[in-house]
């Protein structure tokens, strides 16, 4: 069965610390994204790949950076993580640029202090 | 950079009653549209899709789709309280990697 599954599903962080948020996906997917949903709102497009050890830039970049090191795996990173960025980060994979639907993951809900 | 608004925010109907969502793309480019369903603390799941002018129905929902008009909808008819959720609307083009999500409609359904 499609699978996407992100760690931790839940981190408290302190303001300026290093935050990583992992996705691994066993969908044979080439696609994955990562985005953000603030509170009762829609999601919005931090990064996303199409292949290994390349990542682009989606609609709000700033203070994110992304590493996808393999087909299976995508991470996000916050190097200095600021209060601004607490919020549900959900990771997403799709098989090709066609009709198929992103299958979204479960979420990470981090919380910056 | 494709934009894609969802209305109204929110929409509150009676059980039994017809909910109708609505979203529009900026990009004139735009092939796909997916209605995707989030209940609250839960993550998204897709529940319609539709890449063809006209009509699709699935159970209790329609969804519409004028892609001259850059336009889709999705209506709930006989809704139920566990219809009671966020719906999040996206699109995207063929060949392009990027899919933009609208802001969400929030339902709630009244016993």
């Amino acid at each position: 069965e499609a699978a996407v599954t992100q760690s931790p599903r839940s981190k408290v962080a302190v303001t300026g610390g290093k935050v990583t948020l992992s996705c691994h996906q066993t969908n044979n997917h080439d696609y994955m994204y990562w985005y953000r949903q603030d509170t009762g709102h829609g999601l919005r497009l931090i990064h996303y790949s199409y292949v290994a050890d390349s990542t682009e830039k989606g609609d709000i970049p700033d203070g994110y950076k992304a590493s996808r090191p393999s087909q299976e795996n995508f991470s996000l990173i916050l190097e200095l993580a600021s209060l601004s960025q607490t919020a549900v980060y959900f990771c997403a994979s799709k098989r090709g640029t066609d009709n198929q639907a992103p299958l979204f993951g479960e979420g990470t809900r981090l919380s910056v202090l | 950079q494709q934009k894609v608004q969802q209305s109204p925010e929110s929409l509150i109907v009676p059980e039994g009653g017809m909910a109708s969502l609505n979203c529009t793309s900026s990009d004139r480019n735009v092939d796909y549209f997916w209605w995707y369903r989030q209940h609250s603390g839960k993550s998204p799941k897709m529940l319609m899709s539709i890449f063809s002018n006209g009509e699709k129905e699935e159970g209790r929902f329609t969804v519409h789709l004028n892609k001259a008009s850059l336009h889709t909808s999705l209506h709930i008819r006989d809704s139920q309280p566990s219809d009671s959720a966020l719906y999040l609307c996206a699109a995207a083009n063929y060949g392009n990697e990027k899919i933009t999500f609208g802001a969400g409609t929030k339902l709630t359904i009244k016993p």
